[in-house]
């Protein structure tokens, strides 16, 4: 079993639309999760960090439970720049961070 | 001011061949990180080293030697290149790699090797 699953879509969403990425891990003791965000031809960059109570960034929504090992993204009217590839990744403290397969989104017009 | 920078962006070069690539962060952190992303687009940790000790060797053949000559700069060199080595190499940077504290890690633009 991969230690961070995501489904890899593609999801294609008209702008505006609400789009939602799940990802499940299989380390316990992960202590810290990220959703990162990669265009095509460049390099990972974070969207945002997810903390146990959930937090929220604009647009953006991403929640933690732990009982299930389970992290989602909602993204709210979505933009035609949002079209990248969402990455789930955790750090279970051991001077490494773990990348799901990404998770492609096309927010058409 | 680029934080994490890798250099050469591209290489094409031809089996056999030795290479090597440099990267350099200037954000103080003493953690740094090589991935690969293969052609499906899967990151995969090579290496990681913490204040220039090599921490993590994620089974990755020895023809991949890094080296940190400070905790500013990780290069790798490659040896006898393969066309199986053709892939996106990134290099990246964490002020720790502990994870309790919910620190990012942070990307270089990433080498494209191709190998011939």
């Amino acid at each position: 079993r991969k230690e961070v699953e995501q489904d890899p879509g593609p999801f294609n969403v008209p702008e505006g639309a609400t789009v939602a990425f799940n990802c499940t891990y299989s380390n316990s003791a992960s202590q810290s999760f990220f959703w990162y965000r990669q265009d095509c031809r460049k390099e990972p960059k974070l969207l945002m960090s997810v903390y146990s109570s959930g937090n929220e960034d604009g647009r953006f929504t991403a929640q933690l439970n732990r009982a299930s090992q389970y992290i989602s993204l909602l993204i709210r009217d979505s933009k035609l720049s949002d079209s990248a590839t969402y990455l789930c990744v955790l750090d279970p403290g051991t001077y490494k961070y773990i990348f799901g397969t990404g998770t492609r989104l096309k927010v058409l017009a | 001011d680029t934080a994490v920078s890798q250099t050469p962006k591209y290489l094409v070069t031809q089996m056999g061949n030795d290479k090597s690539i440099k990267c350099e962060q200037n954000l103080g952190h003493d953690t740094m990180y090589w991935y690969k992303q293969d052609s499906k687009k899967f990151l995969k940790i090579m290496f990681s080293y913490n204040n220039k000790e090599l921490i993590i060797n994620e089974t990755v053949p020895n023809r991949f030697s890094p080296k940190s000559p400070d905790k500013a700069h990780l290069n790798l060199h490659i040896n006898s290149l393969e066309l199986g080595d053709s892939a996106v190499y990134f290099c990246a940077s964490s002020p720790t790699g502990q994870g309790w504290r919910n620190t990012e890690a942070f990307f270089g633009q990433g080498t494209r090797l191709t190998v011939v």
